[in-house]
């Protein structure tokens, strides 16, 4: 079993359109995380949850909103996609600090 | 989250020890050294992790130096397989809410046969 997956793999949409990302994991872990990794390959995060409560809120655009029905998923939703929203985006999990994380296989998102 | 200091880029013969330094001079106390590995296109792996003392598990050693102002990471065999960008990660974590981790550039380390 996947320990964090995410669907889809890949997701090619137009300018404007509204997109989600789906995660889950089945580790346990009480944390997880979106990170966003762009055309020069760094990486950064953009979300944390923590038992469903929002922890970490970096400086993203309003129309990425994510979403944590239950700690095992935390979606990623985005509004108005634009160009620059083009990346791989990254879900983690981990079982609160000292930890490690489990990172997911990535979503490729191309906005055209 | 202190900084992170990494040669862009390392080859290693495979077999052979591959070591992968970091300086990371500002780091506080409370701050541990974290290893991570990106193998091209898929998401980064983690790999080690410690507060002051050597740590090693069943991919690689780390070795912290005393003053903490900087490690270096051991894969103490390598294989093709390592090929990848390795990342250097200092960050205070919170038990209870999980932690951010700042990624820098990395080192690409290339082995070969």
């Amino acid at each position: 079993d996947t320990a964090v997956s995410q669907t889809p793999k890949y997701l090619v949409t137009q300018m404007g359109n509204d997109k989600s990302i789906k995660c889950e994991q089945n580790l346990g872990h009480d944390t997880m995380y979106w990170y966003k990794q762009d055309s020069k390959k760094f990486l950064k995060i953009m979300f944390s949850y923590n038992n469903k409560e929002l922890i970490i809120n970096e400086t993203v655009p309003n129309r990425f909103s994510p979403k944590s029905p239950d700690k095992a998923h935390l979606n990623l939703h985005i509004n108005s996609l634009e160009l620059g929203d083009s990346a791989v985006y990254f879900c983690a999990s981990s079982q609160g600090g000292k930890q490690g994380y489990t990172f997911g296989s990535g979503t490729r998102l191309t906005v055209v | 989250d202190a900084k992170t200091t990494q040669p862009p880029s390392m080859d290693c013969a495979e077999g052979r020890a591959a070591n992968l330094p970091c300086n990371h001079s500002t780091i506080s106390g409370n701050e541990y050294v974290y290893w991570y590995r990106q193998i091209h296109s898929q998401g980064p792996q983690y790999i080690i992790h410690g507060l002051k003392n050597n740590e090693t598990n069943e991919m690689a050693s780390l070795i912290i130096t005393e003053d903490r102002k900087s490690s270096t990471l051991i894969l103490p065999h390598a294989t093709l397989r390592d090929t990848a960008v390795y990342y250097c990660i200092v960050s205070s974590t919170n038990s209870n809410s999980g932690y951010a981790l700042n990624f820098g550039k990395g080192t690409s380390l290339l082995v070969t046969p």
